[in-house]
Formats: C-alpha cells, structure tokens, sequence
C-alpha cells in the first residue's frame, strides 16, 4: 500500500542555519503530496502542497519540490527562526476521493537562538 | 483557508463517564470526515471515517462501541468516547477534505482528554 517516510529526527539547528528534511513516498498512481506543521499543543496546520510532478509548494520561506523520478517532497528553508521549532509530518493523498491522508511519523525540529 | 473547529479544546472526565467531541467544518461542506488519536511525540492513528448519513468505517483494532462516531450534517460530525478509562487519554484530531477547489484535508486544532 502506499507509505511516507520521513527522516527521523529531532533535528536541532542554530537560528538563521539551512533546513532540510527528507520524505520519500511510495504510491501506486499520482498522488498529491503535503507537508503538515503542528506546534506545541496544537493540530495540524497545512504548510505547502504540490498535486503533480514538478510542481513547488512554498509558503513562509519553506519549499518543496514534487520529484517524480525519485520520488521525493523533500522540505527546505533556508534560513531557520526559533518560531519554527514544531513537528513536521510528510503526507500523501490518493488521488481518489475521500481517502484519508497517509504520514510520515513527523520529524521534531529544535532551533536554538 | 478552510477551517475546522473542534469542540472542547481540553476535557477532563472521570473514568466510567462519556465524553463528546465535536468537529465543525467552518466554510465547506464535508461528506466525510477523519478522526485520528495521537500519542505523545508519535504520529498521528487514523481511528475511522466518518460518513454523513452512514455508518463509520472503523480502522482495525478500534473498538467501534467504544468510540462513538455520527456524522449528521456536511459539517458536523461528533466522536464520543464511551465508559473513558484512563488509557483513553490522548490527544484527539479530526479533520475533513474540501474536495471542492482546493482538494485539500484540514484538521482540527485537537482535543485533549485527560480522564482520571
């Protein structure tokens, strides 16, 4: 079936320092890819997409390229803020109807001042 | 965006009681809604889909008389937790698929349970 995995972490970077966290996927079809960011305390909030190969999701200085050939959504952001400590989940979506959305087991991010 | 809000944020209950959870869709309509469990600093468990006007689909090994599921509206759908037991007690997360525009799943700030 399909899967996401995500590096594990935690990941534990100095202020202003380069991010990048790994996903791959494994899907039958063409699924849409989404990375999810949840604070502490709270659920997940939505931090890009990308629904086809080639496609870049980007918001708040974060970036991620749906790469067909290797089958990656891998995050980045190039300049890390202490406000950025949270979980990150990878995710998938089966493009076929109402099917729930498959994770990665997240990867805690850590940025120290 | 989208919105989901759940109702309570934070429940404390004593053990043998029930307890309801609520998960409104703000500005779309949702046939079908998902609530998960997580555990502390692990991942999100989908528990079951809940379908408006039909029964849920539960995922294996979750007890479907323990968890309570109805999905009455397009923009509702409750979870009870029946006779809660203090390994109950986890952060609960719903959420639901605009298929409308975005195709996009929004989820629920979550709700705390604590039973005693």
């Amino acid at each position: 079936g399909d899967s996401v995995t995500q590096m594990e972490g935690p990941v534990t970077l100095s202020e202003e320092a380069f991010l990048t966290i790994n996903c791959t996927y494994t899907a039958t079809g063409y699924p849409s890819l989404f990375w999810y960011v949840q604070y502490p305390g709270e659920g997940l909030q939505l931090l890009l997409k990308a629904t086809k190969a080639d496609d870049k999701g980007s918001n708040k200085g974060f970036e991620a390229t749906y790469r067909k050939e290797t089958t990656s959504f891998h995050l980045e952001k190039g300049s890390v803020q202490v406000s950025d400590s949270a979980v990150y989940f990878c995710a998938l979506s089966p493009n076929s109807g109402n099917t729930p959305l498959v994770f990665g087991k997240g990867t805690r991010l850590s940025v120290i001042a | 965006g989208a919105v989901v809000s759940q109702h309570p944020s934070r429940v404390i209950c004593k053990s043998g009681t029930s307890v309801k959870i609520e998960c409104r869709s703000l500005d779309f309509q949702a046939t079908t809604m998902f609530w998960y469990r997580q555990f502390p600093k692990q991942s999100l468990m989908l528990m079951a889909t809940s379908n408006e006007g039909s029964k849920a689909t539960y995922e294996q090994g979750v007890e479907k008389d323990k968890f309570l599921i109805n999905h009455a509206s397009l923009t509702l759908s409750t979870l009870t937790v029946t006779s809660a037991h203090p390994e109950d007690s986890s952060f609960y997360i719903c959420s639901a698929r605009d298929l409308s525009g975005t195709d996009t799943q929004y989820f629920g700030p979550g709700t705390r349970l604590t039973v005693l």
